[in-house]
């Protein structure tokens, strides 16, 4: 499968902690990214490498894989980080890029 | 610092082309490549392709492929995004993106530029 789902939506109140799922078939053999974006904004990377955090991005951001699912996890979410988030990969030969369809996250 | 920037808003009639160009600075430029991705308006972002900076390379997405070409002049640190025969489901906004430590395959997108508005109506 060359496809990447991910929920719609995902709702938590401040402080608690947000789950971000993501699945497709090649992510066990394929590395996974996650992006955020405001509305009116660029994405902005916050994961790469599945679990990789990029430079300035908060330590409440992490990734964890397993299997053919991925999760951006973010703890004591805050107000700031409603947005949509993307996961990233590639198909099965590590060439062709893909996204998810988003999912946003609203903050209570 | 670390910049992509890209041309302005475009306007353009069914089965007319457009070019959009993102100019990089602060950065080596012909050390990595320039993926384009694009947003239909109250969509979810789509990855169109990637070209190297560094031989011209490129893949582009099924979806496109045969109606666009991506292009680099590293003597001007520029990529081009060229996409043909445009129909109405073309209007998004276009995005360039590269990576400041190495391949988008290995670092992800971590550069973006600002967007170009690209509208095709009649």
């Amino acid at each position: 499968s060359s496809e990447l789902t991910q929920p719609p939506s995902v709702s938590v109140s401040p402080g608690q902690t947000a789950r971000i799922t993501c699945s497709g078939d090649a992510l066990p053999k394929q590395y996974s990214y996650w992006y955020q974006q405001k509305p009116g904004q660029a994405p902005v990377l916050v994961m790469y490498k599945d679990n990789e955090r990029p430079s300035g991005i908060p330590e409440r951001f992490s990734g964890s894989t397993s299997g053919t699912t991925v999760t951006l996890t973010i703890s004591g979410v805050q107000a700031e980080d409603e947005a949509d988030y993307y996961c990233q990969s590639t198909d099965s030969s590590g060439i062709f890029c893909m996204f998810g369809g988003g999912t946003k996250l609203t903050v209570l | 610092q670390v910049q992509l920037v890209q041309s302005g808003a475009e306007v353009k009639e069914p089965g007319a082309s457009v070019k959009v160009s993102c100019k990089a600075s602060g950065y080596t430029f012909t050390g990595y490549g320039i993926s384009w991705v694009r947003q239909a308006p109250g969509q979810g972002l789509e990855w169109m392709g990637w070209v190297s900076a560094y031989n011209g390379n490129t893949n582009y997405a099924q979806k496109v492929q045969g109606r666009v070409t991506m292009t680099t002049d590293t003597s001007t640190s520029t990529a081009y995004m060229e996409l043909r025969s445009l129909r109405s489901d073309d209007t998004a906004v276009y995005y360039c993106a590269s990576s400041r430590y190495g391949s988008i395959y290995d670092y992800g997108m971590d550069v973006w530029g600002q967007g170009t508005t690209v509208t095709v109506s009649s």
